[in-house]
């Protein structure tokens, strides 16, 4: 059984940092892409960054580019997060998602772990 | 603002029908694949359909998906009141030069 598990949230004052990590197991981690996506409270899902399995391939979306920073350890079966410069916007619940495929792009989110909320507020 | 449009909610009667609806442009649904996610209240979303119109293992065949162009439908039968849920549907965007995935806005089902 695929499981995803996040951690790592919590409260950060605006200008601060924090570093989500994503535990991954029941299935062959580095044979596929992963990503993040975020909901801010009582809003929709929001993509946020992709790598592929072998770290080639480096998405983010237009909000989060220059401050967050995507990256895993294959060995270790790991993705991370690490969020600089945070902003009141960036409040929300972040959830760990295995793609489908795992080279160029994003084919689907086909596992999703529950998710952490981060909170940034002084 | 979101890059694919959904109708922020929509209702029906249990046992009834209903549609969803997601329009995209050429950069996005027009030429890639189409997908959606269910997210029960509380919940982490769950991929509903993938590449435009399959299930997963385990998603009754009471919904369904397909694509036309640069839009896409889903649909749901036999409602139950456990459908009571927001949809979202989604694909890769490539009118960027890096790409990047794009979310419609959601879609809140109410089954009356």
């Amino acid at each position: 059984e695929v499981q995803l598990v996040e951690s790592g949230g919590g409260l950060v004052k605006p200008g601060g940092s924090l570093r989500l990590s994503c535990a991954a197991s029941g299935f062959t981690f580095s044979s596929y892409s992963m990503n993040w996506v975020r909901q801010a409270p009582g809003k929709g899902l929001e993509w946020v960054s992709s790598i592929s399995s072998s770290s080639s391939y480096i998405y983010y979306a237009d909000s989060v580019k220059g401050r967050f920073t995507i990256s895993r350890d294959n060995a270790k079966n790991s993705l991370y997060l690490q969020m600089n410069s945070l902003r009141a916007e960036d409040t929300a619940v972040y959830y760990c998602a295995r793609d489908a495929g795992g080279w160029y792009g994003v084919e689907y989110f086909q596992h999703w772990g529950q998710g952490t909320l981060v909170t940034v507020s002084s | 603002q979101s890059v694919l449009t959904q109708p922020p909610s929509v209702s029906a009667a249990p046992g009834q029908k209903v549609t969803i609806s997601c329009s995209g442009s050429s950069s996005n649904i027009g030429n890639n694949y189409v997908s959606w996610y269910q997210q029960l209240p509380g919940t982490a979303p769950k991929l509903l359909i993938y590449e435009n119109n399959k299930r997963p293992s385990g998603i009754p065949d009471r919904f369904s998906g397909s694509k036309s162009g640069t839009s896409a439908t889903l649909g749901i039968t036999g409602l139950q009141t456990g459908d009571e849920a927001d949809y979202y549907c989604g694909t890769w965007d490539s009118s960027l030069s890096a790409g990047e995935w794009v979310f419609g806005g959601g879609t809140k089902l109410t089954v009356l």
